[in-house]
């Protein structure tokens, strides 16, 4: 099955700078890669996702890049502001038409200072 | 509402309890998903619910049995659960076509004592 990782566990950086979270993940046939955020007692929202026809995928201060032979996909969030705080994770799963369950890292906390 | 809720946001149970987890999806999919969320731990996928189908189950005990009787609809019937079951429980939702795009519930914190 799928094994997702995800570093690192913790990030702080300080307000305006930008923010970089990295996922490896094992099974090649993997084609879709969505990222979630989540707030203290809420669920994950997802925030971008990025499937395997494509590099790179850009909304506004959130970037997600993939590279299928090298097997990972980076989160990269500039200018990053108070409310960027919060844990994200990555996930990875093969889109094949059907239900299919999301494989998950451990999640990354990002601490934006002030 | 809008989304996905879930209800109760919050339950304690003892280990010889008989409870339910409610989900219930309003954006018209209809494909279903149960995961648990332990500290320290990734998400993990319990159930997966394609047009009211079962169709997969990721190895989960039998103290766990989700029922859904629409596409609307999700539970989650627990007994006789154990100390190491106490978790966030989220609900998702997706179109089953596209099997992807899932949106998550607020979940169900469970505390088993």
């Amino acid at each position: 099955g799928e094994n997702v990782e995800q570093h690192p566990s913790t990030l702080s950086v300080q307000e305006g700078d930008s923010a970089v979270i990295k996922c490896t993940y094992s099974d090649s046939a993997s084609n879709y890669f969505p990222w979630y955020k989540q707030e203290l007692g809420k669920g994950p929202q997802l925030i971008i996702d990025i499937r395997s026809n494509v590099g790179e995928k850009k909304d506004q201060r959130i970037a997600v890049t993939l590279n299928k032979t090298a097997k990972h996909f980076s989160l990269h969030i500039t200018e990053t502001q108070p409310e960027d705080s919060a844990v994200y994770f990555c996930a990875a799963t093969y889109s094949g038409g059907g239900a299919d369950g999301l494989t998950f890292g451990k999640g990354t906390h990002l601490i934006i200072q002030p | 509402e809008t989304g996905v809720t879930q209800t109760p946001r919050h339950l304690v149970m003892g280990m010889t309890n008989k409870k339910s987890l409610k989900c219930e999806q309003h954006l018209g999919h209809n494909a279903m998903y149960w995961y648990k969320q332990s500290a320290k731990k990734p998400l993990e996928l319990m159930f997966v619910y394609s047009l009211e189908e079962r169709v997969e189950n990721n190895s989960v005990p039998s103290r766990f049995s989700p029922e859904c009787p629409n596409s609307s609809h999700l539970f989650l019937h627990l007994h006789t659960l154990q100390p190491e079951d106490s978790a966030l429980y989220l609900c998702a939702s997706s179109q089953a076509k596209r099997g992807d795009e899932q949106y998550f519930g607020p979940g169900t914190r469970l505390t088993v004592t």
